[in-house]
């Protein structure tokens, strides 16, 4: 099945211990992107990818890294957690261009305290 | 800088109802507009996708509609069920090296039985 898998799910943390939030697709995307969705104020994009080793930041890039080793591997990596990280984090793929929509993954919710 | 409204943001109907949520957009320069349901806490599912140069898409009970010149589409629902009880998000995908998705807020609807 055709699918972007994120894990964890669900994932509670303290202030300041690293956390890496894994994404992986299976259809081949050249591109990949993380989402954070919070009450009020949408989804906003942090970081997206357009191939392997080319990353570049979105809208809130601020506190997150991201690596794209392999093609279909996009982690999502907050090297110091703070309390306003605490979000739904969504990744989401697609092929670069053409007909094609984005797929996206089932979600992590986050909590930093 | 991309805008995109939804309004409502929340929508009751009764069972059985013919709906139209709306989805406007600031800057015509799109390379898609893509429909999303989400169910409370819960991933994106994608519904239906318009490329530039169509006018509409249709699948089951579910039509969109895109006009560019005017920054408009619309998803309409016919003979709407409980089961369509879900928050509907509209995004639109720029043109350029990040085809990132600018989202609307989202329309909560809600089908009374």
């Amino acid at each position: 099945e055709a699918q972007v898998t994120q894990n964890p799910r669900y994932l509670i943390t303290v202030t300041g211990k690293k956390l890496t939030v894994t994404c992986s697709q299976n259809m081949n995307h050249e591109y990949m992107s993380w989402y954070r969705q919070d009450p009020g104020l949408g989804l906003r994009q942090i970081y997206y990818s357009m191939n392997v080793e080319v990353t570049d930041k979105g809208d809130v890039p601020e506190g997150y890294k991201v690596s794209r080793k392999e093609k279909r591997n996009f982690p999502l990596i907050l090297e110091s957690p703070s309390p306003n990280q605490t979000s739904l984090y969504f990744c989401a793929s697609s092929p670069v261009r053409g007909p094609y929509g984005y797929t996206f993954g089932s979600g992590t919710r986050l909590t930093v305290v | 800088k991309q805008e995109v409204t939804q309004i409502p943001a929340a929508l009751s109907v009764p069972e059985g109802e013919n709906l139209v949520l709306n989805c406007s957009f600031t800057d015509s320069a799109i390379y898609n507009l893509q429909w999303f349901r989400q169910d409370p806490g819960k991933g994106l599912t994608s519904l239906l996708l318009i490329q530039s140069s169509q006018r509409e898409q249709t699948s089951g009970r579910l039509n969109a509609s895109l006009d560019k010149s005017s920054g408009r589409s619309t998803l309409y629902i016919a003979a709407s069920q409980p089961g369509d009880s879900a928050t509907y998000l509209c995004a639109v995908s720029e043109y350029g090296a990040n085809s990132k998705l600018t989202f609307g807020k989202g329309i909560t609807l809600s089908v009374r039985p």
